[in-house]
């Protein structure tokens, strides 16, 4: 199975600040990568697919970027509402698997 | 309203079986592949299984031979039936549907699953 290691595993910033979390395959997926947020108690939500495409309704501070091995997720400026768990997923095997998640809270 | 529900969680002993159910609305299901993804209590999300269109399956290697997906187009419905169950399947179960570049672009609100004696 191909293995996503995500970090990091936790990061503390503060309202306005730009954050970039990172992705990493154990082996080339192309750009079959997404990312996810995910609250406390709730259902995840789908933020970018295929590495870079914004899903429609997410705002547009939020960016991704990468190909092969290696992908980041990037919030510009962060807003209150975006203090949450970050996950990357790939799509390029049919045995689809999950980053371990990075929580991102307030500092 | 584009929606998934899930429904059929509980506590069930260790070996014991469950069928969870997800009912879609608000789209045309039967185009659509559909997953199930678990969440372990503080752990990070798990795929456990994918059904096609037409009905083809695969499972993770954790839940291989234990747990069945299957789905009825004619009730907008896809369910997971879960056999010998085992503490380590304890989570909270989402379903999902998938788009056709394979990522999880709906999911509902989960239902629990506690694997306990």
């Amino acid at each position: 199975d191909i293995q996503l290691t995500q970090s990091p595993s936790s990061l503390s910033a503060s309202v306005g600040d730009r954050v970039t979390i990172t992705c990493r395959a154990s082996q080339s997926i192309s750009n079959y990568l997404n990312w996810y947020q995910q609250k406390p108690g709730k259902a995840p939500k789908l933020l970018i697919y295929g590495a870079s495409s914004l899903q429609s309704g997410v705002p547009s501070r939020f960016s991704g970027s990468g190909s092969g091995t290696d992908f980041t997720l990037t919030i510009s400026s962060l807003q209150p509402e975006d203090f949450a768990t970050y996950s990357c997923q790939q799509s390029y095997s049919t045995f689809y698997t999950f980053g371990q998640g990075t929580k991102l809270e307030i500092k | 309203e584009v929606q998934l529900v899930e429904s059929g969680g509980g506590l069930v002993q260790p070996g014991g079986s469950l069928r969870l159910s997800c009912a879609a609305s608000g789209f045309t299901f039967s185009s659509y592949a559909m997953s199930w993804v678990r969440q372990a209590p503080g752990k990070g999300l798990e795929w456990v299984s994918r059904i096609s269109g037409s009905g083809d399956s695969t499972y993770a290697d954790s839940v291989q031979g234990r747990f069945t997906i299957s789905r009825d187009n004619s009730k907008n419905t896809v369910y997971l039936q879960m056999n010998s169950l085992r503490a380590e399947d304890t989570a909270a179960y989402y379903c999902a549907s998938m788009s056709t570049s394979w990522y999880f672009d709906l999911w509902g609100r989960g239902t629990l699953v506690t694997v306990s004696s």
